[in-house]
């Protein structure tokens, strides 16, 4: 069956580290893959998006993702976190019998020290 | 753009009372999300609607939950009667439809977190 798995359920890091959250996938064609992010008392946002091209995307504050076929993942980084980084990140795929639905991962839920 | 609206932002309610959430997409956009979020179970997606018409009810969890969409402009989710376990923060997405056979981004409302006593 489809799914889209993220491994880490928390995850901490200080303030300035580099940020690696995880995201894998199963399916059959090239996925379309999401990563949205909900801060606390919001709802998701969308922070980038993979559909074809090149394998490295860029998103919106700073965050990049990598698709890599060969380990069947979508992996979500940021160089240096920021304190407002906190908040829970979400991967996302849309279900192979119609792309207008998406499968989520159980998300990640990001905390940063100071 | 406003954005999609929900309301109300909190309901509190007792058990055994009627609920009624309602959305307001984003004007333009044909696709409309219903998701439940809870901490056991995560982003549930409980129903969808195609210019104005349910297309997956699926994960609507039982016959307590009904949901409509009158017309592009508003749909509701209704849940009668009530339970403790329905608990949870309730979200409305809406998008465009997919382009050329690639889908389009949703976007989430605030959300309404429902808390039934």
């Amino acid at each position: 069956a489809q799914s889209v798995t993220q491994p880490d359920i928390h995850i901490t890091v200080s303030e300035g580290a580099s940020l690696e959250l995880r995201c894998n996938y199963s399916y059959g064609a090239t996925p379309y893959l999401f990563w949205y992010v909900q801060s606390p008392g919001q709802g998701l946002q969308l922070l980038l998006k993979y559909f074809s091209g090149d394998t490295l995307v860029q998103g919106i504050k700073g965050f990049e993702a990598e698709f890599k076929r060969s380990q069947s993942s979508f992996n979500l980084r940021k160089p240096s976190v920021h304190w407002s980084d906190a908040a829970e990140y979400f991967c996302a795929a849309p279900f192979s019998g119609g792309y207008n639905k998406l499968i989520f991962g159980a998300g990640t839920r990001l905390a940063v020290h100071p | 753009d406003a954005g999609v609206i929900q309301s109300p932002r909190h309901e509190v309610t007792e058990m055994g009372q009627e609920v009624t959430l309602r959305c307001k997409p984003i004007s333009g956009h044909d696709y409309l999300f219903w998701y439940r979020q809870t901490m056991m179970r995560g982003l549930e997606l409980l129903i969808y609607f195609n210019n104005n018409v349910p297309i997956d009810d699926s994960g609507m969890p039982e016959d307590r939950f009904s949901a409509k969409m009158p017309n592009a402009s508003f749909s509701t989710l209704k849940i009668q009667p009530s339970e403790p376990r329905d608990s949870a923060v309730y979200f409305c997405a809406s998008s465009r439809g997919q382009l050329a056979g690639v889908p389009n981004e949703q976007f989430f409302g605030p959300g309404t977190r429902l808390t039934v006593l």
